[in-house]
């Protein structure tokens, strides 16, 4: 089946800089993502989401964009902080009576004190 | 505080043995999923349940079992017959299972690995 992949597997960003990971979704039925964020050793963190009806959410030093045109997911984070680096996933959910989140392979962030 | 725990958190199998891993949540969620995660991968779908008694296959539910007995529980158990088990076994739940598009959260994860 389809499914969420990303287009940069690493990512290194200065403290203090600004933060855009990539992700592109091909099952263009699909309206529902999330972001999440995951520590070594740890299970996911819920960051953010968005629905299809959406192309912009912001949250505390996050936003998601969504461009449905192109089938592309970003996540922003601003003022990137060493607590920032650890691997980010985006997923996808079809239908509003989905169950089933598809996730792509994630993308490491490193952050550079 | 509410939240989801697995445990253990590291687990040993030997050839031939059933292992059973633990998922426990008090967030009061209908929902319960349990994912694989492997090396550099994604997390692959094992199985889930919307509701007590009732569960459904995931995409890679050979080798594995589970049951739903309670709403704060659902156990999976790693059989003799999945022949590569080791890896981070990731369980979740939701408030409801694909109803309205919510977001599901996470346990902290047990790692299997292989004696």
């Amino acid at each position: 089946g389809e499914s969420v992949g990303l287009h940069l597997p690493t990512l290194s960003v200065q403290e203090g800089d600004n933060s855009i990971i990539n992700c592109a979704y091909s099952n263009s039925a699909s309206d529902y993502f999330i972001w999440y964020k995951q520590e070594s050793g740890k299970g996911p963190q819920f960051i953010i989401d968005i629905r299809s009806n959406m192309d912009k959410r912001q949250g505390q030093r996050v936003t998601v964009l969504l461009n449905k045109t192109v089938k592309h997911l970003s996540l922003q984070i601003a003022a990137t902080q060493p607590g920032d680096s650890a691997v980010y996933f985006c997923a996808e959910m079809t239908g509003a009576g989905s169950y089933q989140l598809t996730f792509g392979k994630g993308t490491k962030l490193s952050v550079i004190p | 505080d509410g939240g989801i725990t697995q445990s253990p958190k590291y687990l040993f199998r030997k050839e031939g043995q059933n292992v059973t891993l633990s998922c426990e949540q008090n967030l009061n969620h209908d929902a319960m999923y349990w994912y694989r995660q492997d090396p550099g991968q994604g997390l692959r779908l094992i199985y889930y349940s919307q509701i007590v008694n009732d569960f459904q296959k995931g995409d890679i539910a050979e080798g594995y079992s589970v049951s739903r007995e309670k709403k704060e529980s659902f156990p999976l158990t790693v059989t003799s017959a999945q022949k590569n088990p080791t890896a981070f076994y990731l369980c979740a739940s939701s408030i409801r299972g694909g109803w309205g598009n919510q977001p599901q959260h996470f346990g902290d994860g047990t790692r299997l690995s292989i004696l």
